[in-house]
């Protein structure tokens, strides 16, 4: 079982939807990281958190370090979100465990 | 502003030669990364740094080794280069354990 779950693997939605994507996590960690990554493209940090919420105009991180898992949220979806997007968690020294990444398909 | 480049973007190389790929950052961030990026595995942990002359093995290291002389740069190289090394490479930087990453633009290599 990988130390990094993400949920789910593919999406597929239609412009204007909110879209959810999950993160589940079995490690102690010290902070949670989600990336952007455009086709053949580099990699770009959107958040990290390492308790509560975040905001970054249409997108929304959260955390709950209890139940061990985070969301992604995107509003008001764009076909401009097409991307993977990636979770990963900061554990012990500094390294990142990476999720497999979700691909997101936002249709116009 | 601060970035991270990586060059080249793109390499072709033959099986058995050695190969260097370049990672430079100016955000004088201490800990560097090098990961690479296959469909079904996801990002693996290579080689890292946590400053001046530190390196450290990652979970896929056979076969790579880097070096670090000054706080920007943290070359990779492929000793003898393998089919199997065949990847999109990706270097970050950080300032810190909670501190965002930042990464490079991500080099694609073949090894023919």
């Amino acid at each position: 079982k990988n130390e990094v779950e993400q949920s789910p693997q593919n999406l597929t939605a239609q412009e204007g939807e909110f879209i959810t994507i999950n993160c589940s996590y079995s490690v102690g960690i010290s902070a949670l990281h989600w990336l952007q990554q455009h086709p053949g493209g580099g990699i770009v940090s959107l958040f990290m958190l390492s308790s509560g919420k975040k905001k970054h105009g249409r997108l929304i991180a959260t955390i709950n370090i209890q139940e061990k898992h985070s969301s992604l949220h995107i509003t008001a979806s764009h076909p401009r979100d097409s991307a993977v997007y990636i979770c990963a968690v900061s554990v012990g020294a500094q390294k990142l465990v990476f999720g497999q990444g979700t691909r997101l398909t936002i249709n116009p | 502003d601060a970035e991270i480049t990586q060059s080249p973007r793109h390499k072709i190389t033959e099986t058995g030669r050695q190969v260097t790929l370049a990672c430079h950052q100016t955000w004088n961030h201490n800990n560097m990364f090098w990961y690479r990026q296959d469909l079904g595995h996801g990002l693996r942990l290579i080689h890292y740094s946590y400053g001046v002359q530190d390196t450290n093995k990652g979970e896929v290291s056979d076969g790579y080794s880097v070096s670090r002389s000054n706080t920007e740069d943290l070359p990779l190289t492929l000793e003898s280069a393998a089919s199997s090394q065949t990847s999109v490479y990706f270097c970050a930087s950080s300032g810190g354990p909670n501190a965002e990453a930042f990464f490079g633009q991500g080099t694609r290599l073949t090894v023919v």
